[in-house]
């Protein structure tokens, strides 16, 4: 199947710096690319939805200043986390979509990034 | 609005069979997705259903109705590797997006 890969799988990081996660899809080009967030014993939260050479929709709640989403092209996408602060501390994962709307199991995960903000 | 609900918790005995259903209310349906997760790691797909009726994948079986807004996700010979979260997922009028229930932690007692 194919493969999505995250860089870094875990960061530490002091709180005002910014954090900046990537997201690749190493076997196919990814038309779409979601990123989700995850609190401890919680579901997904969907954050985004990153579009090749588009700007990113962002979710109801979620500040697209402080989440700054790049999808630069079909294989890679990154979420920059700005000035974080410790309710940042998250697991944070993207999924990429080879056809949008298409059936079946065409969302690929990445294994995730776990932020933790001091 | 949307919303998907699932039990918070379940516990099942090893061997034995569970269900884990899923109610959901969205503006539009393309797709029920049940996932499963460990801890600390991420979501793995395990079925897809768009029409309603059974889908079989061999331990694993999923149900919807869609006038009812009802999935069910049955686990046959329940192994203690299967504890984790099951999570229900709806794609609705969005062509692409996928909408995440809470999940359900299914324990697996010997």
């Amino acid at each position: 199947g194919a493969v999505v890969s995250q860089h870094p799988s875990r960061v530490i990081c002091k709180s005002g710096t910014s954090v900046k996660i990537e997201c690749r899809s190493l076997d196919f080009q990814a038309t779409t690319m979601f990123w989700y967030r995850q609190f401890p014993k919680k579901s997904l939260m969907l954050m985004a939805t990153s579009n090749e050479g588009s700007k990113a929709t962002y979710e109801q709640g979620v500040e697209k200043d402080k989440f700054l989403i790049n999808h630069a092209s079909l294989t890679l996408s990154t979420l920059t986390v700005t000035s974080a602060h410790p309710e940042d501390s998250s697991f944070y994962i993207c999924s990429a979509s080879i056809i949008a709307g298409g059936p079946g199991n065409e969302q690929f995960f990445g294994p995730g990034t776990r932020l933790t903000v001091l | 609005g949307q919303n998907i609900d699932q039990p918070t918790e379940m516990t099942a005995t090893e061997g034995a069979i569970v269900q884990i259903n899923c109610t959901y209310q969205t503006s539009g349906f393309n797709g029920l997705f049940w996932y499963q997760q460990h801890a600390g790691e991420a979501p793995t797909f395990l079925s897809y259903n768009v029409l309603d009726g059974l889908e079989e994948k061999g331990r694993f079986s999923s149900f919807l109705s869609r006038s009812k807004g009802y999935s069910y996700l049955l686990l046959k010979e329940l192994q203690m590797k299967d504890s984790a979260s099951y999570l229900c997922a709806v794609r609705g009028s969005s062509a692409s997006k996928i909408i995440f229930g809470s999940g359900t932690r299914l324990s697996i007692r010997p």
